[in-house]
């Protein structure tokens, strides 16, 4: 049973455009939740977080958005640029476990 | 300069020959951890530690063991390897403090065992 979603395994965008990339969440336990980026070849790298006390967390070009009664978070990265180009995984966390579920990732391609 | 390192890289061996993939941190970072990435599964929590001697186990812990004997090193040890293993590996490392702290990941181990 998937707990984290990334429904859409792929997204193109045009270079100065929004991206979006979508995240549900299943146990309403989650509290903590990160986005990752990953290029080929390397490990992921941190991004953004956010908890559950927020509904919005910014940083640069990128914000998170949280709607907990949908279960539902999303990363909004403005603008585009093609080195946002990499694979994206949204992960969560249970308050008091340190156990982290990811989700399986969405490839986002930016183009020039 | 900060980093987790793997080793090796790559691994190609043979079912049943026990393996061990080293990790290691130089940010003093007290908890570590391994996944797997695989196809359409995203990255799977194997093992955790949240500091020296002590571990538990992530979402898929089956067929793998981990130490913590030091700060900075966490051993993924796959007694017998089997094909179902075959995958690409990550370690991991963070404070422990508040949860929901980014992790720091190294580049990856990819194990085919055949």
């Amino acid at each position: 049973d998937q707990q984290v979603k990334q429904n859409s395994p792929s997204l193109s965008v045009q270079e100065g455009r929004i991206s979006i990339l979508n995240c549900d969440y299943t146990n309403s336990m989650f509290d903590y939740f990160l986005w990752y980026k990953k290029y080929p070849a390397e490990g992921p790298t941190f991004l953004i977080s956010i908890s559950s006390i927020k509904d919005k967390n910014e940083d640069g070009r990128f914000t998170v958005f949280l709607n907990k009664s949908a279960k539902h978070l999303s990363l909004h990265i403005v603008p585009s640029q093609p080195g946002d180009s990499a694979v994206y995984f949204c992960a969560a966390s249970a308050g008091g476990t340190y156990k982290y579920i990811f989700g399986t990732g969405t490839r986002l391609k930016v183009l020039a | 300069e900060a980093q987790v390192t793997q080793n090796p890289r790559y691994l190609i061996t043979v079912t049943g020959k026990k393996l061990t993939v080293t990790c290691s941190q130089n940010m003093n970072h007290e908890y570590m951890s391994w996944y797997r990435q695989d196809p359409g599964l995203g990255l799977r929590q194997i093992y955790y530690s949240m500091n020296v001697e002590v571990t538990d186990k992530g979402d898929v812990p089956e067929g793998y063991k981990v130490s913590r004997k030091e700060k900075r090193n966490f051993p993924l040890i796959l007694e017998s390897p089997s094909p179902n293993q075959t995958s690409l590996y990550f370690c991991a490392s963070s404070f422990r403090g508040q949860e929901g702290q980014p992790q720091h990941f190294g580049d990856g181990t990819r194990l085919s065992i055949l």
